[in-house]
């Protein structure tokens, strides 16, 4: 079946660093989708990448579609405490008959201020 | 809206049990999806509806497990008898489509099974 990994699994960064963080998908998506988790909380949806080769900005996020549409990345620029969470990729298999989301291992991110 | 609604909040019972889950999804929602989430298998798709009717269940652990979607606006996660091993984050989530719109996820239901 459909595998989404990411990497790094978890990060520690000081504030003001950067952070990125890649998923790549065992098989082509029709988009690709992002999501962060606070501690306790439950995953609120960030983006949504649809095009090959896409790549979106919001605030000091940006985030990429790759062009065989099978990998994305997220990168944070100059981290906030704010940004402390577990980011999770998620998309629904092109190429198979399931569409609802297979979300990624996701990447956990930790800020010291 | 309110959002997604899932109760109970949070679920002890015991070994053998039975445990019902309740969501009630995002109205004018057409999809709605029930993840489970430990810290060992991350998130983890047990089952979707779409229109009301299972499209794919492959992700249900045993027979232990089963849901229903009766209506547009309730669906429930079942789980008997229950196993100290399904002791997990059991989150509902709604979208307008099946995997290519947003997902909007309750708060959660975090089951312990003593």
């Amino acid at each position: 079946g459909q595998q989404v990994m990411q990497i790094p699994q978890y990060q520690h960064v000081q504030e003001g660093e950067d952070f990125t963080t890649y998923c790549n998908s065992s098989t082509t998506l029709s988009n690709i989708q992002w999501y962060k988790q606070r501690p306790g909380g439950h995953p609120v949806f960030l983006i949504q990448l649809v095009k090959s080769g896409e790549v979106k900005k919001q605030k000091r996020l940006t985030f990429q579609f790759g062009e065989a549409k099978k990998n994305s990345s997220l990168h944070i620029t100059a981290t906030q405490t704010t940004d402390v969470g577990t980011y999770f990729c998620a998309g629904p298999a092109r190429d198979t008959g399931r569409r609802a989301l297979t979300f990624g291992s996701g990447t956990r991110l930790q800020v010291q201020p | 809206d309110a959002g997604v609604i899932q109760s109970p909040r949070h679920e002890v019972t015991e070994m053998g049990q039975e445990v019902t889950l309740r969501c009630k999804p995002i109205s004018g929602h057409n999809s709605l999806f029930w993840y489970r989430q430990t810290m060992m298998r991350g998130l983890e798709l047990l089952i979707y509806f779409n229109n009301n009717v299972p499209i794919d269940d492959s992700g249900m652990p045993e027979d232990r497990f089963s849901a229903k979607m009766p209506n547009a606006s309730f669906s429930t996660l079942k789980i008997q008898p229950s196993e100290p091993r399904d002791s997990a984050v059991y989150f509902c989530a709604s979208s307008l489509e099946q995997g290519s719109t947003e997902a909007f996820f309750g708060q959660g239901t975090r089951l312990t099974v003593v």
